[in-house]
């Protein structure tokens, strides 16, 4: 059964402190890994997608990096409005169903 | 970008209503699915479409049924609502190994 973890469940910050999200998973055929973010009350907005271990992806304050078991999500010198729920997923199989982790939620004091 | 839009964002039903949940993507993505959100939970998955007509059942499937008559539009229907099927539901839309698009959300309070 596919299993994603997300730790920690919750994670405070001050402003221009810079942390790491953490998703594990166990997936058999892993077909991408995906992270969102998801404001109160939103649907999850899509950051980014890693398709292969050592593969890295780059937006603003966010890094997303991939190894064969886990993902980490960097969050560089953050501001408040980096705040939310960060939500990490797995597509496997034909279909490509996904799979989501229960998120991270990050609070960044200004 | 695709844009995937759900029918209502708020909805309050009573229990034992037929209550139909809609979503529509303006791309010609194969893939729909439709989740539910509740604290501690994250997003589980009920049903997903991967053509029209075709469905496969997530991992909660029970008290929903779904419709898919055209790519474009899903439907979340719930037979007969009860109280624990207040949530919050998230449809997305899917190409491939593409990245899903998520619809702003409804949140439905079964009273």
């Amino acid at each position: 059964e596919d299993q994603v973890t997300q730790s920690p469940e919750a994670l405070r910050l001050q402003e221009g402190e810079s942390s790491s999200l953490n998703c594990s998973y166990t997936v058999s055929g892993l077909r991408g890994l995906f992270w969102y973010r998801q404001d109160p009350g939103k649907g999850p907005e899509f950051l980014f997608t890693l398709y292969s271990a050592g593969e890295e992806k780059e937006k603003e304050r966010l890094k997303a990096t991939l190894t064969k078991k886990e993902s980490f999500l960097h969050i560089t010198a953050p501001k408040p409005e980096d705040s939310a729920t960060y939500l990490c997923a797995v597509g496997r199989g034909s279909n490509y169903k996904l799979t989501f982790g229960k998120g991270t939620l990050l609070t960044v004091n200004p | 970008d695709v844009k995937v839009t759900q029918s209502s964002r708020y909805l309050v039903k009573r229990t034992g209503e037929k209550v139909f949940l809609e979503c529509v993507q303006d791309m010609d993505h194969e893939n729909m699915f439709w989740y539910r959100q509740d604290p501690g939970l994250g997003l589980r998955l009920i049903y997903f479409s991967y053509d029209v007509k075709m469905k496969e059942k997530g991992d909660i499937p029970e008290g929903y049924s779904v419709s898919r008559e055209k790519k474009e539009r899903f439907s979340l229907i719930l037979e007969s609502a009860s109280t624990n099927q207040t949530s919050m539901y998230l449809c997305a839309a899917k190409g491939g190994a593409t990245e899903a698009f998520f619809g702003q959300g409804t949140r439905l309070t079964v009273v």
